[in-house]
């Protein structure tokens, strides 16, 4: 088990460009998260799947934003037309669900840092 | 909405001492689940402890405790014999069903004094 990933680890783009993110979770857990924090902040939700399913996304994922996990394996969140307040960490959870514990911990990856110029 | 308040942007504690940090929570569920992450300057967030709402007894992981006091919608973490290791942000979060989304806190940046 070698925990979740994510690259890019750093991603430095100028405004107006897209960029495209990627997630691979733990082998076998069903649920992937998104999160975005920034500096001093604490991680805030953006979307998350299960399997295939994109089961919630929140109201900051604004039409700029777009996340797939399209064969329930790995993810990828695209951001289009980048601006500087998009600068951020990117951080990626997934978790095994259901189990037979109820709670489910999420594994968290050591995100993307996106710098937008 | 919930939401998560972390009133102690930072803390320093002496090794070896103990240290409490704060947190209290809004919600409107009766059932739902609470943590506390720990985010070491390399920045991947580790779960510390868990606490779910229905369980009155306060949760224990080794050197780490909870106090957990669900009328008051508060719930505090304890690091006993604090290690230079334990030196990093910690974050409380809440969760209203198991496996939904997490909403954090703000986080409380520990210190651990040599």
């Amino acid at each position: 088990d070698t925990g979740v990933s994510q690259n890019p680890r750093h991603k430095i783009t100028k405004r107006g460009q897209n960029v495209t993110f990627r997630c691979d979770p733990i082998s076998e857990h069903n649920r992937l998260y998104w999160y975005r924090q920034t500096l001093g902040q604490g991680p805030e939700f953006l979307t998350y799947f299960q399997n295939e399913a994109q089961l919630e996304k929140s109201r900051l994922l604004s039409d700029r934003f777009s996340a797939e996990r399209p064969k329930g394996s790995f993810s990828t969140l695209e951001i289009q037309r980048t601006e500087q307040g998009d600068s951020a960490m990117y951080l990626c959870a997934s978790s095994p669900y259901p189990t037979s514990g109820g709670d489910n911990e999420q594994f968290f990856g050591p995100g993307t840092r996106l710098t937008v110029l | 909405a919930q939401t998560v308040t972390q009133s102690q942007p930072e803390m320093s504690v002496q090794e070896a001492e103990t240290v409490t940090l704060s947190c209290t929570y809004d919600t409107s569920e009766s059932d739902y689940y609470l943590f506390w992450y720990k985010q070491p300057p390399s920045r991947q967030m580790i779960l510390v402890i868990r606490q779910e709402a229905y369980k009155q007894q306060n949760a224990t992981e080794n050197r780490f405790s909870v106090n957990f006091q669900k009328a008051a919608k508060s719930f505090s973490l304890k690091i006993s014999d604090s290690q230079l290791g334990d030196a990093a942000m910690y974050f409380c979060a809440y969760s209203p069903t198991s496996g939904s989304r997490l909403t954090f806190g703000e986080g409380t940046q520990l210190t651990v004094n040599p």
